[in-house]
């Protein structure tokens, strides 16, 4: 059984840079979810898909910040212009339609901007 | 904006000793999780429950969900070294998929 995967699990970059991070979800979960987690907080929502479609973005949502899922299966995370506050972890999560509420998590990216 | 507020922030046990933590709202939630996450680590799903007054078990950690599913608590009996982690508790208002999340509560269980 295949939990929810994450590349890169970690990510340097310089203040300025760009950066995208991937996330796999369960095979047959039609949902995926992004938070973001800072030292010490628990996780913040920022966006959700079901299937390809994009369907709520939270306000912590920059416009530097992009999120897409092309073809319903694995998703991608971009950040544009990555300023020093975007250091967190950041992690993905899927679920079933039917059972929406059951979010499994995978183990995340720890970003670092320096 | 719903907050969860979890309570203690941090507990230091030794093993062998029993611990609650809790969970509080001023919202109703459809449903409620309970996480535990480990440094540099996703968190990882240990129950959900969605009926007030429920409880459920699990090993030796025993959950339940307020009779207003506005509170959840759980109780851990005989701590072990393994349970050392971030507890979080999460919810879902019904009227959208994200989850918010609690505080946290960080317990470390020693020998």
């Amino acid at each position: 059984d295949t939990g929810v995967s994450q590349n890169p699990r970690h990510k340097i970059t310089k203040r300025g840079q760009n950066v995208t991070f991937r996330c796999d979800p369960i095979s047959e979960h039609n949902r995926l979810y992004w938070y973001r987690q800072t030292l010490g907080q628990g996780p913040e929502f920022l966006t959700y898909f079901q299937n390809e479609a994009q369907l709520e973005k939270s306000r912590l949502l920059s416009d530097r910040f992009s999120a897409e899922r092309p073809k319903g299966s694995f998703s991608t995370l971009e950040i544009q212009r990555t300023e020093q506050g975007d250091s967190a972890m950041y992690l993905c999560a899927s679920s079933p339609t039917q059972n929406r509420d059951e979010q499994y998590f995978g183990p995340g990216t720890r970003l670092t901007v320096t | 904006t719903q907050l969860l507020e979890q309570s203690p922030q941090f507990l230091s046990i030794q093993e062998g000793e029993n611990l609650t933590v809790y969970c509080n709202s001023s919202s109703v939630f459809s449903s409620l999780q309970w996480y535990r996450q480990e440094p540099g680590e996703g968190p990882v799903l240990l129950v959900t429950v969605v009926t007030g007054g429920e409880v459920k078990k699990l090993k030796r950690l025993t959950f339940q969900f307020g009779d207003a599913r506005k509170d959840s608590s759980l109780h851990i009996t005989a701590a072990q070294p393994g349970d050392t982690g971030l507890y979080l508790c999460a919810g879902n208002t019904g009227t959208a998929s994200k989850l918010t999340f609690g505080t946290g509560t960080r317990l470390q269980v020693t020998l």
